[in-house]
């Protein structure tokens, strides 16, 4: 079975400083991976993908995220945290390839500190 | 549609009451998704229906929970007898293999159910 582990419940960074939220990953076979945003009382909105490529993926506002197939990872960072920044965030995966049922972990907070 | 569409976005309920919760995916999306989420709480999931396939119910809770999509198209989940402990935001969600997306999953904006 496919599984994603996010360590960190929580992450706190100050304003201006790199933020890395950690991702890893469970799944037998090619992995798809995905990151998303949660916004308080909104729903999830997709920030990146990695499906095959370049393993250095850029998505919205600025975030990217490096697959890292050795080590099963895919962090999420971002050279310099905004407060609007702070918000849920949450990693998924699936298999490769088409009709795949795609996995979410439980989510970090991300809180950016004026 | 643009988007995927949940109904209502707000639902408050007596306890013991049954609720129906819609969702409307994404145009010629084939899969679709339900999740729970309690405040401030991660993604719990709960079923996944991939266009004719049985559906993965795997993450309902209970009995008292059950889905259905009709058509390929819009999803209804239901609670019987509702109690307190189903507070929670309902989240649909839909995808789709082609187009090169890659199974990338949308999100409606939740249904927020409070069982009073």
């Amino acid at each position: 079975a496919q599984s994603v582990a996010q360590p960190e419940d929580q992450v706190n960074v100050a304003e201006g400083n790199p933020l890395t939220v950690k991702c890893t990953y469970s799944v037998s076979g090619n992995p798809y991976l995905f990151w998303y945003v949660q916004y308080p009382n909104r729903g999830l909105q997709f920030l990146l993908k990695y499906i095959t490529g370049d393993n250095l993926v850029k998505g919205s506002y600025g975030f990217e995220a490096e697959f890292n197939k050795s080590q099963t990872s895919f962090h999420l960072k971002k050279p310099s945290a905004l407060v609007s920044d702070s918000a849920l965030y949450f990693c998924a995966v699936s298999l490769s390839g088409g009709y795949q049922k795609v996995t979410f972990g439980i989510g970090t907070k991300l809180q950016v500190i004026p | 549609g643009a988007g995927v569409s949940q109904s209502p976005s707000n639902k408050v309920t007596e306890k013991g009451k049954d609720v129906e919760l819609r969702c409307d995916p994404i145009s010629g999306h084939t899969a679709l998704y339900w999740y729970r989420q309690s405040l401030g709480q991660g993604l719990e999931f709960l079923i996944y229906f991939q266009g004719n396939s049985a559906p993965d119910k795997s993450g309902l809770p209970s009995d008292r929970f059950s889905a259905e999509r009709t058509g390929g198209s819009v999803s209804t989940l239901t609670i019987q007898r509702t109690q307190q402990e189903d507070s929670a935001v309902y989240l649909c969600a839909s995808s789709s293999p082609t187009g090169g997306v890659g199974n990338t999953i949308y999100f409606g904006e939740g249904s927020w159910l409070t069982v009073v």
